[in-house]
């Protein structure tokens, strides 16, 4: 099974800015991967997919990169609606989620 | 509009089984890889179980021999029987849909609460 690592686990940032999220897979998912914003008590909503794509309506800040095991979640100038948590999920094999990134405030 | 709701969950006793249901709109549910994904109170996300457009289903290790996914193709309705229920089970389950093997999910169902406790 491929195993998904995100860091950190909890982010303490301000509005402005500039979060990066960190996800590490145990082997290579090329660019099978997506990330996902959650809050509470709302089911999780796509933000990026094939590692770098931006869904449709997802605004301009948010942005990924990365191939093979090592990917990254940026916004660029956080925003007060992005406090959430972030989660990244492999799809080569099957299905994995990484274990959650909660961004709050400073 | 492309949508999934939830239903059926609730309490039940250890040991016990219940049965969630997954109804689309806006798409067709035998054309795509349809998922259960649950999440236990304030944990992340796990992945339980999907049903292929060709009828081939997967489980997590953890349900395995325990729960088995369905779809209805007329009601257009995925669900998930699920027996044996531990306390472990005790989450907030989503559905949610795959365009393929190899693709992300998206919707998402608002989700269903099941609770495994006597």
């Amino acid at each position: 099974d491929i195993q998904m690592t995100q860091s950190p686990s909890t982010l303490s940032a301000s509005v402005g800015d500039r979060v990066t999220i960190t996800c590490r897979a145990s082997q290579s998912i090329s660019s099978w991967l997506a990330w996902y914003q959650q809050k509470p008590g709302k089911a999780p909503k796509l933000l990026i997919y094939k590692a770098s794509s931006l869904e449709s309506g997802v605004p301009s800040r948010f942005s990924g990169s990365g191939s093979g095991t090592e990917f990254t979640l940026t916004i660029s100038s956080l925003q007060p609606d992005d406090f959430a948590t972030y989660y990244c999920q492999q799809y080569n094999s099957a299905w994995t989620f990484g274990q959650g990134t909660k961004v709050e405030i400073k | 509009e492309v949508q999934l709701v939830e239903s059926g969950g609730g309490l039940v006793q250890p040991g016990g089984s219940l049965r969630l249901s997954c109804a689309a709109s806006g798409f067709t549910v035998s054309s795509n890889y349809m998922s259960w994904v649950r999440q236990a109170p304030g944990k992340g996300l796990e992945w339980v179980s999907v049903i292929y457009s060709g009828g081939s289903t997967y489980y997590a290790d953890s349900v395995k021999g325990r729960f088995t996914i369905s779809r209805h193709n007329s009601k257009n309705t995925l669900y998930l029987q699920m027996n044996s229920l531990r306390a472990e089970d005790t989450a907030v389950y989503y559905c949610a849909r795959a365009s393929a093997a190899r693709s992300w999910f998206d919707p998402w169902g608002q989700g269903t609460l099941v609770t495994v406790s006597s």
